[in-house]
């Protein structure tokens, strides 16, 4: 399997602060990197896919980069609805894998 | 619009079978290039991928829990089902069911809500 590595686990920031999550994979998965953003209680929501295109109705102040092992998402502007948790998942292996989480508190 | 929803029991007995259906609304269970997953989240945890099958009834599982697993599809009904046997606590956990998207990219573009499901005698 492959692993994927968030870090950090948790955050504490102020709205209007930029915010960067790091997601590493134990090899190569070329752009088959994926984040998803989850709400207390919620299904978890497709953010970004391929490793920066944007989901259809997601803000632009989220951004992604990386390839290979090392990616980021990064919030331009954390606003209040942007407190959560964020996990990246792997789809080069047909064996899909998620990240631990990191969540986004408030400061 | 897609939506996919959940059902099933919410406690199932030790050793005995959990049994979960999806229903998928708003599109069609049989649209190429779409495989529908489930996938799990223990209490306070990070989500962990189950499985998923074709509408051709094409399926992979995660190699941890393919010996107890069962995906199955009904296209009549658009539903898809998981069967999961010999159950422990371990495996109390909300269950969603996703939409793997058509793009080789594999993402999950639409969730179901979640069902909680509960192992104890």
């Amino acid at each position: 399997d492959i692993q994927m590595t968030q870090s950090p686990s948790s955050l504490s920031a102020s709205v209007g602060d930029r915010v960067t999550i790091t997601c590493r994979a134990s090899q190569s998965i070329s752009s088959y990197l994926h984040w998803y953003q989850q709400k207390p209680g919620k299904a978890p929501k497709l953010l970004m896919f391929g490793t920066s295109s944007l989901q259809s109705g997601v803000p632009s102040r989220f951004s992604g980069s990386g390839s290979g092992t090392e990616f980021t998402l990064t919030i331009s502007s954390l606003q209040p609805e942007d407190f959560a948790t964020y996990y990246c998942q792997q789809s080069y292996s047909s064996a899909l894998t998620f990240g631990g989480g990191t969540t986004v508190e408030i400061k | 619009q897609v939506q996919l929803q959940e059902s099933g029991p919410g406690l199932v007995k030790p050793s005995q079978t959990l049994s979960l259906t999806c229903t998928v609304s708003g599109g069609s269970i049989s649209s190429d290039g779409h495989y529908w997953s489930w996938i799990r989240q223990h209490p306070g945890k990070g989500l962990e991928w189950i499985g998923y099958i074709y509408y051709s009834g094409s399926t992979y599982y995660n190699p941890s829990l393919k010996s107890r697993l069962t995906i199955s599809v009904d296209t009549s009904n658009s539903q898809f089902s998981l069967k999961l046997t010999s159950v422990t606590a371990a495996d109390s956990a909300v269950y969603f069911c996703a939409r793997r998207s058509q793009s080789i990219l594999s993402y999950l573009d639409v969730w179901g809500q979640g069902t909680t499901v509960t192992v104890s005698s």
